[in-house]
């Protein structure tokens, strides 16, 4: 049973390029969350996805943006990249509206 | 607006010695996960504690949720190296408010 699984796992990029994350969540689950984590600090909520809908979303500006397939894996995109959007994306997947979140191992986002 | 404090911030202990850690807010949870990350990974899901009061035990570590289900405690016995890592807690008002994490706690267990 393969858990969640993220693309790629390391990515550098300049400012103001545009970049695509990808996540495929563990099997039976259909609700996928994003989180941005910088160093030492906690994972913070970008946006969920549930029936390829954007069903809640942090306090994140435009520029970052989602999208869910009928498979339940999802994409998130920066666009106009910024120095202070280097970390760790995290993608977590969970059934329905269950609180038992599932993650995988991230994409680290350099930004030079 | 929801906010969780996670304390001590850092700690730093040899092996075989006892720890807690503490999450705190001001609001009420109907439940609060404990997850474990080790760098370069993803968080995993160590426990989910619902009722207030409610003890939950995992081999060394006992997870203590409050009587007013604004707070819990995370307690190792024992510490051993692989118990090295960033301890999270997340809590929810209910199952459809958005996901908040504490800040963490970060713990090295020296051998």
């Amino acid at each position: 049973d393969a858990g969640v699984t993220q693309s790629p796992t390391h990515l550098i990029k300049t400012r103001g390029q545009q970049v695509t994350l990808r996540c495929s969540p563990k099997s039976g689950h259909d609700t996928v969350s994003w989180y941005q984590q910088a160093l030492g600090q906690g994972p913070q909520f970008i946006f969920q996805y549930y029936e390829e809908e954007e069903r809640q979303r942090g306090n994140f500006p435009d520029r970052f943006s989602g999208h869910q397939f009928p498979n339940y894996s999802s994409e998130l995109n920066v666009n106009a990249l910024l120095l202070g959007d280097s970390a760790l994306y995290l993608c977590a997947s969970s059934r329905g509206s269950g609180v038992k979140l599932f993650f995988g191992s991230g994409t680290q986002l350099s930004v030079l | 607006t929801q906010l969780l404090e996670q304390s001590p911030q850092f700690l730093s202990i040899q092996e075989g010695e006892n720890l807690t850690v503490y999450c705190n807010s001001s609001s009420v949870f109907s439940s609060l996960q404990w997850y474990r990350q080790e760098p370069g990974e993803g968080p995993v899901l160590l426990v989910t504690v619902v009722t207030g009061g409610e003890v939950k035990k995992l081999k060394r570590l006992t997870f203590q949720f409050g009587d007013a289900r604004k707070d819990s405690s995370l307690h190792i016995t024992a510490a051993q190296p692989g118990d090295t890592g960033l301890y999270l807690c997340e809590g929810r008002e209910t199952s459809y408010d958005k996901v908040i994490f504490g800040p963490g706690t970060s713990l090295s267990v020296i051998p």
